[in-house]
């Protein structure tokens, strides 16, 4: 079953933050996030594998609430090149299967 | 590490005609790969799962003989579309995983496929 992704859309002025959310109505056993840019695959962000696990990388960070079966991805003083749209993904039981949410389209302006 | 290629990026076909579309894992070995079909604005879509040497897994409302997927060996998947039909342009991505226990899957760049 598809992860539902919140906001659908958003709209940033450079520098500002965002936060994308992510919640499956099963139980979360990994969350993965992914951004793609228009006309290119998805690029890998982060894995959160445990739950209460929160990850970063510059100023792209992600939490993952497993008793809450929800993850989100927290963007801070955002820039230009974060735009595009970003996509949670889950995995099945058996792990072999990864499962994407309707995407998040973030549009940052100068 | 860990590069997966298409081939083609984008193709051009007309209508009644088949398309092979190549997935390649170049630095590593793909136990299993995954193809997705994108439609404009909208999420990624599995169409099947194939492991080497066996049948692909499709997913439901996919049509195993319209969308034929051949896993020959552990670099190599093809997606073979017969008969394309408009409705079936789209962006074909396939993806693949390797023996890491972090399950990331790695995105190959994409196929357009047109059909005209």
């Amino acid at each position: 079953q598809q992860p539902v992704q919140s906001p659908q859309a958003v709209i940033l002025r450079e520098g500002e933050d965002a936060v994308i959310n992510c919640s499956s109505s099963k139980a979360l056993y990994s969350v993965h996030w992914y951004r793609q840019k228009h006309g290119e695959a998805p690029v890998f962000l982060m894995i959160l594998l445990k739950g209460g696990e929160q990850k970063g990388h510059d100023k792209i960070s992600a939490s993952f609430n497993e008793k809450k079966q929800q993850s989100s991805l927290y963007l801070t003083a955002s820039q230009l090149s974060y735009s595009g749209t970003y996509f949670c993904g889950i995995f099945n039981n058996a792990g072999n299967m990864l499962t994407f949410g309707g995407g998040t389209r973030l549009m940052v302006k100068p | 590490g860990a590069v997966v290629s298409q081939h083609p990026s984008w193709v051009i076909c007309k209508s009644g005609t088949s398309v092979k579309i190549e997935c390649r894992s170049l630095d590593f070995q793909a136990t299993t790969m995954f193809w997705y079909r994108q439609f404009p604005k909208q999420s990624l879509m599995l169409m099947a799962t194939s492991n080497e040497g066996s049948k692909a897994t499709y997913e439901q409302g996919v049509e195993k003989d319209k969308f034929l997927i051949n896993h020959a060996s552990l670099t190599l998947s093809t997606l073979t579309v017969t008969s394309a039909h408009p409705e079936d342009s789209s962006f074909y991505i396939c993806s693949a995983t390797g023996t890491s226990s972090t399950y990331e899957q790695y995105f190959g760049p994409g196929t357009r496929l047109t059909v005209t």
